[in-house]
């Protein structure tokens, strides 16, 4: 079967670093895809991870680890407007398969 | 771009009766994807459309719902007959699918509560 393990739920500080990690058990893997969703929001595109290593964009970086099926999505210097959802995705034959999200909460 | 468009934003309805969501994806994009999204069972995928032709609709959850792409610019998920169990964020999206991208462009989502 194709599943994603992520994280119900992170807590974390405001200016701190949190990591979200995701697990993946897929046929046809073609990479690993970080979506923000905000409460009462759409899902909105952060980052793509097609081969191993490190990707970062501003304060997000995402990795991936094909060998492990594993990767995370790194936020450094929280901020109060981080707190959303963040869902993992595998990208296979032309769709996603979406992970249940993790609820990521920020205290000040 | 407008960005995908998607209306209406808000649905309220009675059980029994027939609902009909409307999709204006990106111009361009080559693929178009239903979702629906509730707290219990999280992102669904319904159906997804390539260059208009359905390619995967075993997310549907029952022959009740319907969709369809007559063009490009325009889709349809249509509820017929609704229940209160369909209350859900009805989510479109569209993607350019070239070679392994899988960035996927979210409408606004329409909220439907069946009473």
């Amino acid at each position: 079967g194709q599943s994603l393990e992520q994280p119900s739920e992170v807590t974390a500080v405001e200016g701190a670093i949190v990591q979200i990690n995701c697990t993946y058990q897929t046929s046809g893997f073609y990479g690993l895809s970080w979506y923000q969703q905000h409460d009462g929001g759409a899902p909105t595109f952060l980052s793509y991870n097609a081969l191993d290593g490190l990707e970062e964009t501003g304060r997000f970086s995402s990795f991936l680890s094909r060998s492990d099926s594993y990767g995370y999505l790194l936020l450094q210097e929280l901020q109060m407007k981080d707190s959303a959802s963040y869902f993992c995705a595998v990208g296979g034959n032309y769709q996603l398969i979406w992970g249940a999200g993790t609820k990521l909460i920020i205290k000040p | 771009d407008a960005g995908v468009i998607q209306s209406p934003r808000h649905e309220v309805t009675e059980m029994g009766q027939e609902v009909t969501l409307r999709c204006k994806p990106i111009s361009g994009h080559n693929s178009l994807f239903w979702y629906r999204q509730t707290m219990m069972r999280g992102l669904e995928l319904l159906i997804y459309f390539n260059n208009n032709v359905p390619i995967d609709d075993s997310g549907m959850p029952e022959d009740r719902f319907s969709a369809k792409m007559p063009n490009a610019s325009f889709s349809t998920l249509k509820i017929q007959p609704s229940e209160p169990r369909d209350s859900a964020v009805y989510f479109c999206a569209s993607s350019l699918i070239a070679g392994t991208s899988y960035e996927q462009y979210f409408g606004p989502g329409t909220r439907l509560t069946v009473t």
